[in-house]
């Protein structure tokens, strides 16, 4: 079964810092990937998701970008971090029709 | 499109007494539904999922989920609440349209509090 490496687990950011947060995928090839963030007290909402390489869709108008330069890695990035883009962020991968997707263990974000 | 709303924000159980999760959905395609769990701060554990097989689900940690067409609904049970069962839980919905794309839609999200 595939396994997730997301990193770091916490991060404590400026206001107007860059952002990169990297995530891995193993056991498996060709996979659909996913950026969720879920703000606190809150569902998840899917940011990107991605079916191959270069090939990143946009879920909602946002602060943030997301890059796939190789088949399991999956790359979430800022220019500029504001206070809204704290919260807990979440890899994923598989979710292809009637299956599940596998998550990461998350990255909490903290914009101060 | 797909949605899924969980009818309940908080539900608090005493030990060993049942849980009920309450989870309704809306879908244009024969749906697949699945129930994660997330513990504070950790990412999501699958529970189960259905894909039109078997209408009651069997997941792990004895929880369960019945599939409902005529009521639109995959309400999450398990006879016995451990202390270990507290815990955030999302029912989620699978894109099933043309765009293949798999995404899940998630539920806002059940707090399951246990007290002893």
């Amino acid at each position: 079964s595939q396994t997730i490496h997301q990193w770091p687990a916490t991060l404590v950011q400026p206001v107007g810092s860059p952002l990169s947060l990297e995530c891995t995928v193993e056991g498996t090839s060709n996979p659909n990937l996913y950026w969720y963030r879920q703000a606190a007290g809150r569902g998840l909402q899917l940011l990107f998701y991605s079916i191959g390489i270069d090939q990143i869709s946009s879920e909602v108008p946002q602060n943030l970008s997301a890059s796939r330069p190789q088949d399991r890695q999956f790359i979430l990035s800022s220019k500029k971090l504001l206070l809204s883009d704290s919260g807990f962020y979440l890899c994923a991968c598989g979710g292809l029709i009637r299956r599940e997707a596998f998550f990461g263990q998350g990255t909490r974000l903290t914009v101060v | 499109a797909q949605s899924v709303t969980q009818l309940d924000s908080h539900v608090s159980v005493s030990e060993g007494t049942p849980v009920l999760l309450r989870c309704n959905y809306s879908s244009s395609y024969s749906p697949s539904l699945f129930w994660y769990v997330q513990h504070p701060n950790k990412g999501l554990q699958l529970l189960l999922k259905y894909t039109s097989a078997a209408t009651l689900v069997k997941g792990i940690n004895g929880f369960e989920a019945e599939f409902k067409k005529s009521e639109t609904s995959f309400h999450l049970t398990k006879p016995s609440a451990h202390m270990s069962d507290a815990a955030e839980y999302f029912c989620v919905v699978s894109d099933g349209g043309s765009g293949n794309t798999g995404k899940l839609i998630f539920g806002q999200g059940t707090t399951l509090q246990v007290k002893p």
